[in-house]
């Protein structure tokens, strides 16, 4: 139980397009979702809490016109990088929370030439 | 500020022997702690939780420590096994119910097990 899916698994775009990142939970219901980030030998880092039914809660430093999220269903959230520069290439993760415990999705290797 | 500390980049341990990975958190509002393992391009799998009411919690062969009067914690893994080997993050949160709070991770020990 408690499976976690991300769409796509990869993407390569050209700077100044936009890139939609599928999460899902599979087998549970889930309020809230958090997006993360890690940059190469560094940690995950927290972007924003996604909350179904509501706007997401951007951590300090993330640009929300930049990285949109959207909670539309208790099972899927969506994280749309808008007009992506090379600088946002990075390994994007989701997690879906259940009671106090967040799984994570499979992660989602973004990159901008 | 680094609020969750791992101290030590990478470990070794010698196959059936016991791993300790340590961690040290500044925050005291963090109640609930966890472990994750993980490999690259991976996202993190979850291993084991302790909440701040216990001070140890055990899963097979995985068991957790909290100190949290120096704010210290370690996951002790026995036997370590090859399939063992990978990056494992200590994670923290506010609040130990409702999992409404965002993680705050440590930079991961890469746990290497020796044959």
């Amino acid at each position: 139980g408690a499976v976690v899916s991300q769409h796509p698994s990869r993407v390569i775009c050209k700077s100044g397009t936009s890139v939609k990142i599928e999460c899902r939970s599979l087998d549970f219901q889930a309020t809230t979702m958090f997006w993360y980030r890690q940059f190469p030998k560094q940690s995950l880092m927290l972007m924003a809490t996604s909350n179904e039914g509501s706007k997401a809660t951007y951590e300090q430093g993330v640009e929300k016109d930049k990285f949109l999220i959207n909670h539309a269903s208790l099972t899927l959230s969506t994280l749309t990088v808008t007009s992506a520069h090379p600088e946002d290439s990075s390994f994007y993760i989701c997690s879906a929370a259940q009671e106090e415990t967040q799984y994570f999705g499979p992660g989602t290797r973004l990159l901008v030439l | 500020d680094q609020q969750v500390k791992q101290n030590s980049p990478s470990l070794s341990v010698q196959e059936g022997r016991i791993s300790i990975l340590n961690c040290d958190y500044t925050n005291s509002m963090f109640d609930y702690f966890l472990w994750y393992k993980k490999y690259p391009a991976e996202g993190p799998t979850f291993l084991i939780s302790i909440s701040s009411i216990k001070d140890k919690n055990e899963d097979g062969r995985f068991t957790v420590f909290l100190n949290k009067s120096a704010k210290h914690l370690s996951l002790h893994i026995v036997p370590s096994q090859p399939g063992d080997s990978a990056v494992y993050f200590c994670a923290a949160s506010p609040y130990s119910g409702g999992g409404a709070d965002g993680l705050t991770f440590g930079k991961g020990t890469h746990l290497i097990i020796q044959p």
